[in-house]
């Protein structure tokens, strides 16, 4: 049973528009929100991260929307870029940080 | 600074041999971790350390152990390989203090068993 469900599987936006990716989790032990970005051919890079006691979060054209109350948290991708084009991961955690759940993945493609 | 480096970077194994598979970091990192990532799947743990000389199983421990070998090092031993385990591999490492919750990933071993 995935403790982490992300949507959409993949995703294909037009160079300047809005890229959104879903998470829902169960536990409600988990304290830590992080996203991935990975690029073909290598391994995940922290993108952006969130705990519970904010409901928003931004990074430049990044913004991480979290709801406590729905157990679920989204990444908005602002003026979505062709570089912006990768797999990205949501992933949940403790906060001992020992294990780390993450999402399926969502495939991004940003068109040009 | 290399990060986080793993050896081998692709290996074809045949059904019930075995290989190590080789992590290391020059974070000074306490913790480190063994992901398998998989189409469709994600990524999930297979083994993690929290500090040096302990480990503990994660998601999918089943058919892999490990090895902390110092603080540097963290192998992945798979003894009777499967075609199960044709995956992705993963290491990754996090420190202590603000970084803390930050994983760090190495570039991934491609493993193929026939």
């Amino acid at each position: 049973q995935q403790q982490v469900k992300q949507s959409p599987q993949s995703l294909i936006v037009q160079k300047g528009g809005i890229s959104i990716i879903n998470c829902a989790y169960e536990n409600t032990a988990f304290d830590y929100f992080p996203w991935y970005q990975q690029f073909p051919g290598k391994g995940p890079a922290l993108l952006i991260a969130i705990r519970p006691d904010v409901s928003e979060k931004k990074e430049g054209r990044f913004t991480i929307s979290f709801n406590k109350s729905a157990k679920q948290f989204s990444l908005h991708i602002m003026d979505s870029q062709p570089g912006d084009s990768a797999t990205y991961f949501c992933a949940a955690s403790t906060n001992n940080f020992n294990k780390f759940y993450f999402g399926s993945g969502t495939k991004l493609n940003v068109k040009p | 600074n290399a990060g986080v480096t793993q050896t081998p970077k692709f290996q074809v194994l045949k059904t019930g041999q075995s290989m190590t598979l080789q992590c290391a970091q020059d974070m000074n990192h306490n913790s480190m971790y063994w992901y398998r990532q998989d189409p469709g799947m994600g990524l999930r743990l297979i083994y993690y350390s929290a500090s040096e000389g302990t480990t503990d199983k994660g998601e999918v421990p089943n058919g892999y152990n490990v090895s902390r070998l110092n603080k540097r090092e963290f192998s992945l031993r798979l003894e009777s390989a499967a075609p199960s385990q044709t995956s992705v591999y993963f290491c990754a490492s996090s420190g202590r203090g603000t970084g803390q919750e930050t994983q760090y990933f190495g570039p991934g071993t491609r493993l193929l068993v026939l």
